[in-house]
């Protein structure tokens, strides 16, 4: 069974800090993706990441892909209220997991006004 | 936009009794899939299907059942449920596989047997 560690589990900070969420495996991912989840709502998909060393940003967000692709991160600039939620990282054995997804456990991110 | 709609939203159960999660998606998707997301545990894939009579198991597939019958639809069936199967229960769906596509994941189904 492939596992994610996804680090750290809760973060709180203030508006304007920047952070950085870590997701790590010794399982080698075809791909991997993250997800961000609302109260009462399923995730929602914000990047996926295929190439060892790939680069992703998203408008402050920004995903890294490991060069081994088995570890990934995701870095907040300048965090916003509006970036609070339920961080999720997911790897995929094979293409993008529609036969299925590894999650971690997730980043619960709470940012302070 | 329905995208992928799940029914109930939320059931109580006491042990012992059956219950059918109802799922469905209006993109012509060929795969779909169901999770559970318990508090510390993340995300856990119950069953997968790969295109309409074809299902296969995934992390956490005992004491659930699945059928698809038409590319549409993937009911998730809990026969007998149990205490441990309070959760909550989502559904999932994308087009095909292959990295491009995206996964897209119903508002979930909140569980409690009691």
């Amino acid at each position: 069974t492939q596992l994610l560690e996804q680090s750290p589990q809760f973060l709180s900070i203030q508006e304007g800090e920047n952070l950085t969420v870590y997701c790590n495996s010794s399982s080698v991912f075809s791909s991997l993706q993250w997800y961000r989840q609302e109260p009462g709502e399923g995730p929602v998909l914000l990047v996926t990441v295929v190439t060892g060393g790939e680069v992703k940003k998203l408008k402050r967000l920004t995903f890294q892909f490991g060069d081994a692709r088995k570890d990934s991160s995701l870095h907040i600039t300048a965090a916003q209220p509006g970036d609070t939620g339920l961080y999720l990282c997911a790897g995929a054995q094979s293409g993008g997991g529609a036969d299925g997804l590894t999650f971690g456990k997730g980043t619960h991110l709470i940012i302070q006004p | 936009n329905a995208g992928v709609t799940q029914t109930p939203k939320f059931q109580v159960l006491k042990t012992g009794q059956s219950m059918t999660l109802q799922c469905a998606q209006d993109m012509n998707h060929e795969y779909m899939s169901w999770y559970r997301q318990d508090p510390g545990m993340g995300l856990r894939l119950i069953h997968y299907s790969v295109g309409a009579g074809i299902t296969d198991q995934g992390e956490v597939p005992n004491g659930y059942n699945v059928s698809r019958s038409t590319t549409e639809d993937f009911p998730l069936r809990l026969l007998s449920a149990a205490p441990s199967q309070t959760s909550v229960y989502f559904c999932a769906s994308t087009l095909a596989e292959g990295a491009g596509n995206t996964i897209y994941f119903g508002e979930g189904s909140w569980l409690t047997v009691v």
